[in-house]
């Protein structure tokens, strides 16, 4: 059974860069996509973007600008660096594997966790 | 982007009733579509995919259907761990994978 476990910050100020970690276990990171989920009072749940072990990346086009992802083989990571963030990217965050068969569903899923910006 | 509009947006019910949850798109979608079950505190779960597909280790009274723009959720007997959360969410490949807005099952 595959295990995601979130890392990071959970305060940052306005404008400056929002970065976290997912850790997976009892899974390799090779293969397969892997997605970063927002969910917000205000929005809802969000797909942020996905990144393939290879390093290949989609983000979302509302925050294409700001996001950028990253894989790290030999740490079974990868990673989210959200820049200029703003009060409406307070959220928890969410680190999970797509569907082995490429489809953009989610069946793990990290615990999930809560980033407060602040002015 | 689709747009995805789940209804009703919270629902009460008693253990044993039978449950239906809508879930419409702004476009077809064929059958990429996803359920999920959120309860407070923890990540959203998995409980079916490709509109009817039942994901490995979910209770069979929990069912999907529909095609192209509207898709169901049924609990054909609803037992007191599912009282939670449900989400819709759309996976067609030329679109940003987008999620419903939820739909809450209380207790009656």
């Amino acid at each position: 059974q595959v295990q995601l476990q979130e890392s990071g910050p959970g305060l940052v100020k306005a404008s400056e860069t929002l970065s976290l970690t997912c850790s997976v276990s009892s899974d390799s990171i090779r293969d397969n996509y892997w997605s970063w989920i927002r969910k917000s009072a205000g929005r809802g749940l969000e797909w942020i973007g996905h990144i393939y072990s290879s390093g290949s990346t989609n983000y979302n086009p509302s925050l294409k600008s700001r996001v950028t992802m990253s894989v790290d083989t030999s740490k079974n990571q990868f990673s989210l660096n959200l820049t200029s963030v703003t009060a409406a990217d307070t959220a928890i965050y969410y680190c999970a594997r797509d569907d082995s068969g490429g489809y953009r569903y989610f069946d793990s899923w990290g615990q999930g966790t809560l980033v407060i910006v602040s002015s | 982007d689709i747009q995805m509009t789940q209804s009703p947006s919270s629902l009460s019910a008693s253990v044993g009733d039978r449950v239906t949850i809508t879930c419409r798109a702004s476009q077809s979608i064929s059958i990429w579509l996803a359920w999920y079950q959120q309860k407070p505190g923890k990540a959203p779960k998995l409980l079916i995919y490709k509109a009817s597909t039942l994901e490995s280790g979910v209770p069979s009274r929990f069912s999907g259907s529909g095609s192209g723009t509207e898709f169901t959720l049924t609990i054909t007997s609803l037992q007191p761990d599912d009282f939670a959360t449900y989400y819709c969410q759309q996976y067609n490949s030329f679109s940003t994978a987008t999620f419903g807005q939820g739909t809450q099952v209380e207790l009656k």
